[in-house]
């Protein structure tokens, strides 16, 4: 299995800050790459796919980049209702494989 | 598109767990559709999917334990995982997509215990 990991596992930011979770693949997954947002009690939620994409009615604040096995994601000014633990997701290889979460709250 | 899971939330140890996905607002027939399970320790975890017609792919970490199935008539999927174990309590998510799932379920707590 593909292996991801993200940094830092939480963080603490003020709102208008831009925050960024950096996320690193055991091997090449290209740009297949998904990043989500899970909020408390609910489930997790497509922010962005293919590395780059913004899922549609997903505020442009949020965005990401890389390819192969470097990816970063950013908000680039955060906002009190931003508040939840992001995930990576590697859908290149089955089984797709996620990151191990990154806690963002607001300092 | 809406996705609603149900199923026990309470599985004695050895037992099968089985879960149903009632989809609405979208046909069951157009789409490839996901089990994911979450737990504090191993985070998200892959279950499988199947196809609209009825192919699946499961987690080599779960295959020999996994069934999956579809019924077209009440355009819902199912998710049948045996010999479960302490380790198998997750909350259950149902989505839909087969490895960029897009819509999800709101997740159900099953919780392995005697």
């Amino acid at each position: 299995d593909i292996q991801m990991t993200q940094s830092p596992s939480s963080l603490s930011a003020s709102v208008g800050d831009t925050v960024t979770i950096t996320c690193q693949a055991s091997q090449d997954i290209t740009i297949s790459l998904n990043w989500f947002q899970q909020k408390p009690g609910k489930a997790p939620k497509l922010l962005i796919y293919d590395a780059s994409n913004l899922e549609t009615g997903v505020p442009s604040r949020f965005s990401g980049s890389g390819s192969g096995t470097d990816f970063t994601f950013t908000i680039s000014s955060l906002q009190p209702e931003d508040i939840a633990t992001f995930y990576c997701q590697q859908s290149d290889n089955l089984p797709p494989t996620f990151g191990g979460g990154t806690k963002v709250e607001i300092k | 598109v809406l996705l609603q899971e149900s199923g026990p939330g309470l599985v004695k140890p050895s037992q099968t767990l089985s879960l149903t996905c009632t989809v609405s607002g979208g046909s069951i027939t157009s789409h490839y559709w996901s089990w994911i399970r979450q737990t504090p320790g191993k985070g998200l975890e892959w279950i499988g999917y199947l196809s609209y017609s009825g192919s699946t792919n499961y987690n080599p970490s779960l295959t020999s334990r996994v069934t999956m199935s579809l019924d077209t008539s009440k355009n819902h999927f199912s998710l049948k995982l045996t010999s479960v174990t302490a380790a198998d309590t997750a909350i259950y998510y149902c989505a839909r997509g087969k490895a960029s799932p897009d819509y999800w379920g709101q997740g159900t707590l099953v919780t392995v215990s005697s």
